[in-house]
């Protein structure tokens, strides 16, 4: 079944760095594996996106296994208002990208 | 910056009536998408669209249908409204299908069938 797999949730201390885990074996060479966020009460927002290689942006980094089943979101210091789910998502060779349930991500002060 | 608008915001509606949920984004972008999220759960797709006059299902159509005259405009039509279809329902839009770019994502409208 092609679908990306996470842990249903994660805690983390403020002003550490953060590493959420993504599962996505049966991947195709050419999908990108993409990275949202969504914050009590909002829309889904976008974090990152790759294909291969390590991706890095103002808001977080990207880590993509060599065998490319697997990929790791880098929050590098977590804030507060980092306290979100997390999706991770690929679009398995279509147009469209499916949401599973997420990573429910809880900050320590 | 609008972005992506979706109206209304909320809406209570008794079972069996119909409405429209608006969606209009501004930035040109030839796909859009429909979401619903129930309380806890992900986001599920319920229809798509690759540009004006083209539209496919997704995971959850039943119940739904949608039409893409414009660009810019996308509208979710419930038809005979169930208490299953109680949600937050997000539009969304992208200039390269969600594969390659970033999806746009509006506030979401919450709506409640009794």
């Amino acid at each position: 079944d092609a679908k990306t797999t996470q842990p249903n949730s994660m805690e983390s201390n403020e002003e550490e760095p953060v590493h959420l885990p993504c599962n996505h074996s049966t991947i195709s060479g050419t999908d990108y594996i993409h990275w949202y966020r969504q914050l009590p009460s909002q829309g889904p927002e976008y974090v990152i996106h790759g294909l291969t290689s390590n991706v890095n942006n103002r808001m977080a980094s990207l880590a993509i296994a060599e065998d490319r089943k697997s990929s790791t979101l880098i929050l590098h210091r977590a804030t507060l208002r980092d306290a979100a789910v997390y999706y991770c998502i690929s679009n398995f060779g279509n147009e469209k990208l499916t949401f599973g349930t997420g990573t429910r991500l809880t900050i320590i002060p | 910056n609008a972005g992506v608008t979706q109206t209304p915001k909320f809406r209570i509606l008794k079972i069996g009536q119909s409405m429209t949920l608006q969606c209009t984004q501004d930035m040109n972008h030839n796909y859009m998408y429909w979401y619903r999220q129930d309380p806890g759960m992900g986001l599920k797709l319920i229809y798509y669209s690759v540009g004006a006059g083209i539209t496919d299902k997704g995971e959850v159509p039943n119940g739904y249908n949608v039409s893409r005259s414009t660009t810019e405009d996308f509208p979710l039509r419930l038809e005979l409204a169930a208490p299953s279809q109680t949600s937050v329902y997000f539009c969304a839009s992208s200039n390269s299908g969600g594969t390659l770019g970033e999806l746009f994502f509006g506030e979401g409208s919450r709506l409640t069938v009794l």
